[in-house]
């Protein structure tokens, strides 16, 4: 089945410097990479994703991209603000189920 | 639009007591709905999955199970409850298999 590793497990960074949070996984097969958003006490919100046919995608200040050949994908976020520390989760998956990544807690420090 | 209503928010049951969390989708037809549990705040971990009414797949061999009811409902039970049930308990649903994943609120379940 699917693995999927995340790497750091904690980030901090000073307000306006940008964050990358690294995701590889195992099935070659999987075709879909969303990466979510959890805030202390809510459910995880996708933020963006990305799918095998594509390398790049970017919304506003949050991109993700895709290495099929390695079997890694990314999520960059530029100009960091305050409201964007919570935890970051990766995920993969192709059919009817996404495996995620153990989660990433960002700080972003003001 | 489409909501996904979860209940309750908090709850504290004793060891041994049972649990019913239940799940429901507004605004979508035959949608896939999943309950995942998260423990310690980080990793999620598939429980059960459904893909239609009866259809339930389960990922995780514990004394948990899932029913699918109706179209749009999915509930999580248990007849008795272990001190390592607790954790923060999410639903979610999808539309189909191209669509990412939508959460609900989850109920954050303690066992004492």
């Amino acid at each position: 089945g699917e693995n999927v590793e995340q790497h750091p497990s904690t980030l901090s960074v000073q307000e306006g410097d940008s964050a990358v949070i690294k995701c590889t996984y195992s099935d070659s097969a999987s075709n879909y990479f969303p990466w979510y958003k959890q805030e202390l006490g809510k459910g995880p919100q996708l933020i963006i994703d990305i799918r095998s046919n594509v390398g790049e995608k970017k919304d506003q200040r949050i991109a993700v991209t895709l290495n099929k050949t390695a079997k890694h994908f990314s999520l960059h976020i530029t100009e960091t603000q305050p409201e964007d520390s919570a935890v970051y989760f990766c995920a993969a998956g192709r059919g009817n189920k996404l495996v995620f990544g153990a989660g990433t807690i960002l700080r972003v420090k003001s | 639009s489409q909501t996904i209503h979860q209940w309750p928010a908090t709850l504290v049951q004793p060891v041994g007591s049972p649990l019913s969390l239940e799940c429901t989708v507004e605004g979508t037809s035959n949608p896939n709905l999943y309950w995942y549990r998260q423990a310690a705040g980080r990793g999620l971990q598939l429980l059960f999955y459904s893909v239609g009414i009866g259809q339930i797949s389960s990922e995780v061999p514990q004394n948990l199970s899932a029913s699918r009811p109706q179209d749009r409902q999915f509930i999580l039970s248990s007849k008795k409850l272990l001190l390592s049930d607790s954790g923060f308990y999410l639903c979610a649903w999808r539309a189909d298999r191209g669509s990412g994943y939508t959460f609900g609120s989850g109920t954050r379940l303690t066992v004492v």
